[in-house]
């Protein structure tokens, strides 16, 4: 188990730009999140995913963002025609549905800054 | 829809000093509660969790106790270390799955 993975830890864009981020999850962990935080706030949910479906999209998330986890295992986080708005820190998280409430494990974000 | 209210920051104390950070939330389903640290330079954590209420979660000489009826979840701890210096967040999830965070407090720990 070594946890969950984020690539890149960090990107600078030019506005207008595409980019796109990727999240390894703990393996075998069906549930997948991708989150996003601020500066002085607390992390926004944007969507799930179990398994290679996505059950849940936040309406923070605009129909410039996209997430995909093709074979239920990693996933791909990708904003189109960036704007400086979207500069934050994108978290992924982990867990493994089953009986009782999962504990969600981090990654260690991506920090998004855009020009 | 769901949310939590943590109190204000920024905490500063004294190394050895009782700790309390508040947390309150609104839930429309039956929600289990966590606490999350997050250390400079760090991703989050997760502290301690309690899953129903009366439920006491305990971690690091950290406590916090699932209060159904004031809908609370107050972090504690009674002495803290300079190590303990970091942003805390206070967090419920319902069946979905999906977390809903506070806005974190910010712990300074003086020695």
């Amino acid at each position: 188990d070594t946890g969950v993975s984020q690539d890149p830890r960090h990107k600078i864009t030019k506005r207008g730009q595409n980019v796109t981020f990727r999240c390894d999850p703990i393996s075998e962990h069906n549930r997948l999140y991708w989150y996003r935080q601020t500066l002085g706030q607390g992390p926004e949910f944007l969507t799930y995913f179990q398994n290679e479906a996505q059950l849940e999209k936040s309406r923070l998330l605009s129909d410039r963002f996209s997430a995909e986890r093709p074979k239920g295992s990693f996933s791909t986080l990708e904003i189109q025609r960036t704007e400086q708005g979207d500069s934050a820190m994108y978290l992924c998280a982990s867990s493994s549905k089953g009986l009782g409430m999962e504990t969600q494990y981090f990654g260690p974000g991506t920090r998004l800054l855009v020009l | 829809g769901d949310s939590v209210t943590q109190m204000e920051g920024p905490v500063t104390l004294s190394e050895e000093a009782f700790l309390t950070i508040n947390c309150t939330y609104t839930a429309t389903g039956y929600p289990s509660l966590f606490w999350y640290v997050q250390y400079p330079g760090e991703g989050l954590q997760l502290l301690l969790k309690a899953t129903k209420a009366d439920d006491k979660g305990s971690n690091k000489g950290f406590e916090a106790t699932y209060r159904k009826e004031t809908t609370s979840f107050h972090l504690e701890k009674g002495s803290v270390q300079v190590s303990d210096s970091a942003v805390y967040f206070c967090a419920l999830s319902t069946n979905a799955g999906k977390s809903t965070f506070g806005d974190g407090t910010t712990l300074t720990v003086k020695p």
